[in-house]
């Protein structure tokens, strides 16, 4: 049973346009939310993460917004640049119990 | 080491035969989790460690599958009598602690493994 849900599973945007992924999730419990980045034949990376007593997170051009009450979250890329190509996981979890990943969205940036 | 640190980097194996997977974490680092990337799956939690013990094994797929971790620093992962199925990226990682509502997980490459 996937406990969270991601979409899109593949996404194309052009050079300086906005990414935006999302996911939801059903678990009230989890208390925490990271993104990571997955480039290919590495593992994947922590981009930036969230706690559900805030909204939205910013860091750079990576924004997280979460809605509590929805029960969802996303990623939004600004200024998208060809070097964010890569495959991004959100994921959730319960303090103390491992992290429950999505199934991935595939980012192609074109120049 | 700098980061964590997972051999092979692949490996192929005939189907039936046993493979063992190791992971060397980072140097301190108390926690230490198993996931298994599939195309298209995303990453499938297996097992964590917290030290020595194993608090959460429901992520096994199988009884095929096993872990450990000794002097709380490596750890292997064990698939016996493999199959066909079981041909995906095994990616290690591993966090200061569990348990603080923050763990930021550091992962190794993986092994890609491939049963024929």
């Amino acid at each position: 049973q996937q406990q969270v849900k991601q979409s899109p599973q593949s996404l194309i945007v052009q050079k300086g346009g906005i990414s935006i992924i999302n996911c939801a999730y059903e678990n009230t419990a989890f208390d925490y939310f990271p993104w990571y980045q997955q480039f290919p034949g590495k593992g994947p990376a922590l981009l930036i993460a969230i706690r559900p007593d805030v909204s939205e997170k910013k860091e750079g051009r990576f924004t997280i917004s979460f809605n509590k009450s929805a029960k969802q979250f996303s990623l939004h890329i600004m200024d998208s640049q060809p070097g964010d190509s890569a495959t991004y996981f959100c994921a959730a979890s319960i303090s103390g119990y491992a992290l429950n990943f999505g199934k991935g969205t595939s980012l192609l940036v074109t120049p | 080491g700098a980061g964590v640190s997972q051999s092979p980097s692949n490996k192929v194996t005939e189907k039936g035969k046993d493979v063992e997977l190791r992971c060397d974490p980072i140097s301190g680092h108390t926690a230490l989790y198993w996931y298994r990337q599939s195309l298209g799956q995303g990453l499938e939690f297996l097992i964590y460690f917290q030290g020595n013990s194993a608090p959460d094994k429901s992520g096994l797929p199988s009884d095929r599958f096993s872990a450990e971790r000794t002097g709380g620093s490596v750890s292997t992962l064990t698939i016996q009598r493999t199959q066909q199925e079981d041909s995906a990226v095994y990616l290690c990682a591993s966090s200061l602690k569990i348990g603080t509502g923050n763990e930021k997980l550091f992962f190794g490459s993986g092994t890609q493994l491939s049963v024929l």
